[in-house]
Protein backbone atom coordinates (compact mmCIF):
# COMPACT_ATOMS: atom_id res chain seq x y z
CA UNK A 1 0.00 0.00 0.00
CA UNK A 2 0.87 3.67 -0.82
CA UNK A 3 1.46 3.95 3.85
CA UNK A 4 1.78 2.25 6.78
CA UNK A 5 -1.06 0.28 7.65
CA UNK A 6 -1.92 -1.09 11.31
CA UNK A 7 -4.44 -3.77 11.99
CA UNK A 8 -6.57 -3.64 14.30
CA UNK A 9 -7.51 0.02 14.74
CA UNK A 10 -8.59 -1.01 18.22
CA UNK A 11 -8.73 -3.57 20.61
CA UNK A 12 -10.50 -4.06 23.79
CA UNK A 13 -9.03 -7.41 25.55
CA UNK A 14 -9.56 -8.88 29.21
CA UNK A 15 -7.10 -8.11 31.29
CA UNK A 16 -4.85 -11.20 31.32
CA UNK A 17 -5.29 -12.27 27.57
CA UNK A 18 -2.72 -11.87 24.52
CA UNK A 19 -3.11 -9.86 21.93
CA UNK A 20 -1.12 -9.12 18.42
CA UNK A 21 -0.76 -6.12 16.93
CA UNK A 22 0.05 -5.97 13.23
CA UNK A 23 2.11 -3.39 11.20
CA UNK A 24 2.17 -3.37 7.30
CA UNK A 25 5.55 -1.39 6.54
CA UNK A 26 5.59 0.60 2.85
CA UNK A 27 7.13 -1.60 0.78
CA UNK A 28 11.16 -1.28 0.66
CA UNK A 29 11.45 0.21 3.95
CA UNK A 30 14.15 -1.43 6.10
CA UNK A 31 13.32 0.03 9.50
CA UNK A 32 10.83 -0.75 11.34
CA UNK A 33 9.90 1.34 14.86
CA UNK A 34 7.19 0.48 17.59
CA UNK A 35 6.11 3.10 19.73
CA UNK A 36 3.63 3.47 22.31
CA UNK A 37 1.37 6.59 23.19
CA UNK A 38 -0.37 6.74 26.01
CA UNK A 39 -3.39 8.92 26.33
CA UNK A 40 -2.21 12.95 26.25
CA UNK A 41 1.64 11.88 26.22
CA UNK A 42 4.60 11.62 24.03
CA UNK A 43 5.74 8.50 22.28
CA UNK A 44 7.50 5.65 24.14
CA UNK A 45 10.52 3.81 22.04
CA UNK A 46 9.32 0.36 22.26
CA UNK A 47 11.60 -1.77 19.58
CA UNK A 48 13.78 -1.13 16.60
CA UNK A 49 14.28 -3.37 13.44
CA UNK A 50 16.28 -3.08 10.70
CA UNK A 51 15.75 -5.92 8.27
CA UNK A 52 14.52 -9.00 10.66
CA UNK A 53 16.68 -8.34 13.41
CA UNK A 54 15.94 -6.10 16.23
CA UNK A 55 19.53 -3.88 17.27
CA UNK A 56 17.10 -2.34 19.65
CA UNK A 57 14.78 -3.63 21.70
CA UNK A 58 15.83 -1.76 24.67
CA UNK A 59 12.57 -0.23 25.25
CA UNK A 60 10.28 -3.10 25.84
CA UNK A 61 8.82 -2.81 29.04
CA UNK A 62 8.37 -6.02 30.25
CA UNK A 63 9.30 -9.63 28.89
CA UNK A 64 4.98 -9.66 28.94
CA UNK A 65 6.02 -7.94 25.53
CA UNK A 66 7.43 -9.28 22.21
CA UNK A 67 8.09 -8.11 18.73
CA UNK A 68 9.15 -10.23 15.40
CA UNK A 69 9.39 -9.20 11.99
CA UNK A 70 9.41 -11.73 8.56
CA UNK A 71 10.07 -10.90 5.27
CA UNK A 72 11.73 -7.49 6.12
CA UNK A 73 7.83 -6.69 5.88
CA UNK A 74 5.33 -7.04 8.52
CA UNK A 75 5.85 -7.02 12.06
CA UNK A 76 3.63 -7.95 14.90
CA UNK A 77 3.85 -6.95 18.12
CA UNK A 78 2.63 -8.87 21.37
CA UNK A 79 1.44 -8.30 24.48
CA UNK A 80 1.15 -11.37 26.96
CA UNK A 81 -0.97 -11.17 29.70
CA UNK A 82 -1.98 -7.72 28.82
CA UNK A 83 -2.41 -5.51 32.21
CA UNK A 84 -4.89 -2.46 32.32
CA UNK A 85 -1.50 -0.14 32.35
CA UNK A 86 -0.64 -1.28 28.82
CA UNK A 87 -3.92 0.73 27.23
CA UNK A 88 -2.24 2.92 24.97
CA UNK A 89 -2.22 3.52 21.41
CA UNK A 90 0.84 1.50 19.84
CA UNK A 91 2.17 3.17 16.68
CA UNK A 92 4.95 1.66 13.91
CA UNK A 93 6.54 3.62 11.63
CA UNK A 94 8.75 2.65 8.71
CA UNK A 95 11.95 4.42 7.33
CA UNK A 96 14.39 3.64 4.59
CA UNK A 97 17.67 3.15 6.54
CA UNK A 98 20.73 3.15 4.46
CA UNK A 99 23.03 4.77 7.25
CA UNK A 100 21.21 8.23 6.52
CA UNK A 101 18.76 9.86 7.81
CA UNK A 102 15.64 9.52 6.05
CA UNK A 103 12.34 10.90 7.73
CA UNK A 104 9.73 8.18 9.66
CA UNK A 105 6.28 7.70 8.40
CA UNK A 106 3.69 6.35 10.72
CA UNK A 107 0.83 4.36 10.52
CA UNK A 108 -2.40 5.38 12.31
CA UNK A 109 -1.92 3.40 15.60
CA UNK A 110 -3.61 0.43 17.24
CA UNK A 111 -5.86 2.03 20.01
CA UNK A 112 -5.37 -0.93 23.07
CA UNK A 113 -7.70 -1.23 25.55
CA UNK A 114 -7.67 -3.48 28.56
CA UNK A 115 -10.73 -3.80 30.30
CA UNK B 1 21.39 7.49 25.40
CA UNK B 2 19.43 11.13 23.63
CA UNK B 3 17.22 13.04 25.63
CA UNK B 4 15.10 15.69 23.95
CA UNK B 5 13.16 18.19 25.79
CA UNK B 6 10.21 19.76 24.17
CA UNK B 7 8.59 23.59 25.50
CA UNK B 8 5.91 24.69 26.20
CA UNK B 9 3.74 21.89 26.85
CA UNK B 10 0.38 23.99 25.79
CA UNK B 11 0.24 26.98 23.42
CA UNK B 12 -2.56 29.56 22.74
CA UNK B 13 -2.09 31.56 19.57
CA UNK B 14 -4.76 33.82 18.52
CA UNK B 15 -5.40 33.69 14.48
CA UNK B 16 -3.06 35.32 12.10
CA UNK B 17 0.10 34.82 14.99
CA UNK B 18 3.00 32.93 14.99
CA UNK B 19 3.64 30.12 17.40
CA UNK B 20 7.25 29.18 18.13
CA UNK B 21 7.86 25.82 19.57
CA UNK B 22 11.92 24.69 21.24
CA UNK B 23 13.33 21.40 21.61
CA UNK B 24 16.94 20.85 23.43
CA UNK B 25 18.92 17.84 22.77
CA UNK B 26 21.70 16.24 24.52
CA UNK B 27 23.14 13.73 22.21
CA UNK B 28 26.20 15.85 19.90
CA UNK B 29 26.01 12.85 17.35
CA UNK B 30 22.44 13.60 16.25
CA UNK B 31 22.20 15.00 12.97
CA UNK B 32 18.80 14.99 11.75
CA UNK B 33 15.71 16.48 13.31
CA UNK B 34 11.87 16.07 12.38
CA UNK B 35 8.83 17.49 13.42
CA UNK B 36 5.96 15.70 13.43
CA UNK B 37 2.00 17.32 13.70
CA UNK B 38 -0.58 14.93 15.13
CA UNK B 39 -3.98 15.39 14.85
CA UNK B 40 -6.59 14.00 17.03
CA UNK B 41 -6.97 10.01 16.01
CA UNK B 42 -4.05 10.23 13.53
CA UNK B 43 -0.40 8.94 13.49
CA UNK B 44 2.16 11.56 13.29
CA UNK B 45 2.68 13.04 9.80
CA UNK B 46 6.08 14.74 9.23
CA UNK B 47 5.98 18.46 8.20
CA UNK B 48 9.31 19.52 8.13
CA UNK B 49 12.90 17.85 9.08
CA UNK B 50 16.16 19.97 8.94
CA UNK B 51 19.37 18.75 9.06
CA UNK B 52 22.60 18.68 10.89
CA UNK B 53 24.51 20.36 7.59
CA UNK B 54 22.14 23.76 7.60
CA UNK B 55 21.02 25.80 10.56
CA UNK B 56 17.24 26.93 8.67
CA UNK B 57 15.11 25.55 6.69
CA UNK B 58 11.27 27.28 5.42
CA UNK B 59 8.30 25.53 4.01
CA UNK B 60 5.67 28.25 3.12
CA UNK B 61 4.22 29.22 6.79
CA UNK B 62 6.74 26.43 9.01
CA UNK B 63 10.47 26.90 9.58
CA UNK B 64 13.08 25.43 11.61
CA UNK B 65 16.04 26.39 12.40
CA UNK B 66 18.61 24.18 13.81
CA UNK B 67 21.60 25.49 16.45
CA UNK B 68 24.43 22.71 16.63
CA UNK B 69 26.49 24.40 19.51
CA UNK B 70 24.12 25.14 21.79
CA UNK B 71 21.97 21.49 20.74
CA UNK B 72 18.37 23.33 20.39
CA UNK B 73 16.33 23.35 17.32
CA UNK B 74 13.55 24.99 17.19
CA UNK B 75 10.06 25.03 14.87
CA UNK B 76 8.34 28.48 13.67
CA UNK B 77 4.60 28.73 12.38
CA UNK B 78 3.61 31.82 11.09
CA UNK B 79 0.03 33.43 10.26
CA UNK B 80 -1.33 30.78 12.39
CA UNK B 81 -5.00 28.74 11.11
CA UNK B 82 -7.20 27.11 12.86
CA UNK B 83 -6.10 23.86 11.50
CA UNK B 84 -2.98 24.15 12.67
CA UNK B 85 -3.99 23.20 15.88
CA UNK B 86 -2.93 19.87 16.95
CA UNK B 87 0.13 18.31 18.88
CA UNK B 88 3.21 19.03 17.61
CA UNK B 89 6.25 16.56 18.34
CA UNK B 90 10.33 17.44 17.69
CA UNK B 91 12.52 14.51 17.48
CA UNK B 92 16.67 13.90 17.14
CA UNK B 93 17.93 11.18 15.38
CA UNK B 94 21.64 9.71 14.07
CA UNK B 95 22.49 7.46 11.46
CA UNK B 96 19.39 5.14 10.45
CA UNK B 97 18.53 4.37 14.45
CA UNK B 98 15.56 5.17 16.50
CA UNK B 99 14.19 8.33 16.81
CA UNK B 100 14.13 10.15 20.11
CA UNK B 101 10.92 12.44 20.21
CA UNK B 102 10.10 15.48 22.35
CA UNK B 103 7.17 15.08 24.95
CA UNK B 104 4.68 17.07 22.73
CA UNK B 105 3.66 20.60 22.39
CA UNK B 106 -0.55 21.15 22.11
CA UNK B 107 -1.22 23.83 20.05
CA UNK B 108 -4.31 25.37 19.95
CA UNK B 109 -5.01 28.67 17.21
CA UNK B 110 -7.98 30.61 18.56
CA UNK B 111 -10.12 31.96 15.61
Amino acid sequence: GAGVSQSPSNKVTEKGKDVELRCDPISGHTALYWYRQRLGQGLEFLIYFQGNSAPDKSGLPSDRFSAERTGESVSTLTIQRTQQEDSAVYLCASSLASGANTEAFFGQGTRLTVV
Amino acid sequence: GENVEQHPSTLSVQEGDSAVIKCTYSDSASNYFPWYKQELGKGPQLIIDIRSNVGEKKDQRIAVTLNKTAKHFSLHITETQPEDSAVYFCAASKGGNQFYFGTGTSLTVIP
